[in-house]
């Protein structure tokens, strides 16, 4: 089965700080990977996502992940954070096969962006 | 077009009172789930349905009850509530992707939350 860890539960930044939140998974195939975001008070929503082909990937509001194989990892980054960008974080990794495959998440890791 | 709509958004049961929750989507999509959310834990999956008819179980499924009668609904019941069973409760449905030949659910779109407090 696999596992996700986001190993920062609670960051701190000042606005026009850049972000790097850690997410690595542990899985021994092919697979998905996703960075979902929730606002304080909202739903879950889809920040970026990563199938195959290029590993950086680009998502909404500048944010960007980059999938290194070796390293298991898949951290978001930005280079510019903004008040509010102020949510938690949440990666998230599934198995790219047939069928129904489970989506696993990581605990999430909260942003808080000071003005 | 409503997305993912969970009702209701809060209510306070005491020990041993029963209530469902409902999650509607108007997306066609197959796949639906129930998680919890707590504090320091994420997201916790508690049950599952492939499609309409079916349902099984995820990583906490004690305690709780689902139903699949129609592919838009899908409810999570509570027979007995506990006090562990305060959380936030989120619904979620995805498509079934096909990637490279092979078919995988995935993009998850959740619904606003459901803050259930068990006195």
């Amino acid at each position: 089965a696999q596992s996700v860890s986001q190993h920062n539960h609670h960051v701190i930044l000042s606005e026009a700080a850049s972000l790097e939140l850690g997410c690595n998974y542990s899985y021994g195939g092919t697979v998905n990977l996703f960075w979902y975001v929730q606002y304080p008070g909202q739903h879950l929503q889809l920040l970026l996502k990563y199938f195959s082909g290029d590993p950086l990937v680009k998502g909404i509001k500048g944010f960007e992940a980059e999938f290194i194989k070796s390293k298991f990892s898949f951290n978001l980054r930005k280079p510019s954070v903004q008040w509010s960008d102020t949510a938690e974080y949440f990666c998230a990794v599934t198995p790219n096969s047939g069928g129904y495959q489970k989506v696993t998440f990581g605990t999430g890791t909260k942003l808080q962006v000071i003005p | 077009n409503a997305g993912v709509t969970q009702t209701p958004k809060f209510r306070v049961l005491k020990t041993g009172q029963s209530m469902t929750l409902l999650c509607a989507q108007d997306m066609n999509h197959e796949y639906m789930y129930w998680y919890r959310q707590d504090p320091g834990m994420g997201l916790r999956l508690i049950h599952y349905s492939v499609g309409e008819g079916t349902t099984a179980k995820g990583e906490v499924p004690d305690g709780y009850n689902v139903s699949r009668l129609k592919k838009q609904n899908f409810l999570l019941g509570l027979e007995s509530a506990a006090p562990s069973q305060t959380s936030v409760y989120f619904c979620a449905s995805s498509y079934n992707l096909e990637l490279r030949g092979s078919s995988v659910a995935n993009v998850l779109t959740f619904g606003a939350g459901s803050r259930l407090t068990v006195l």
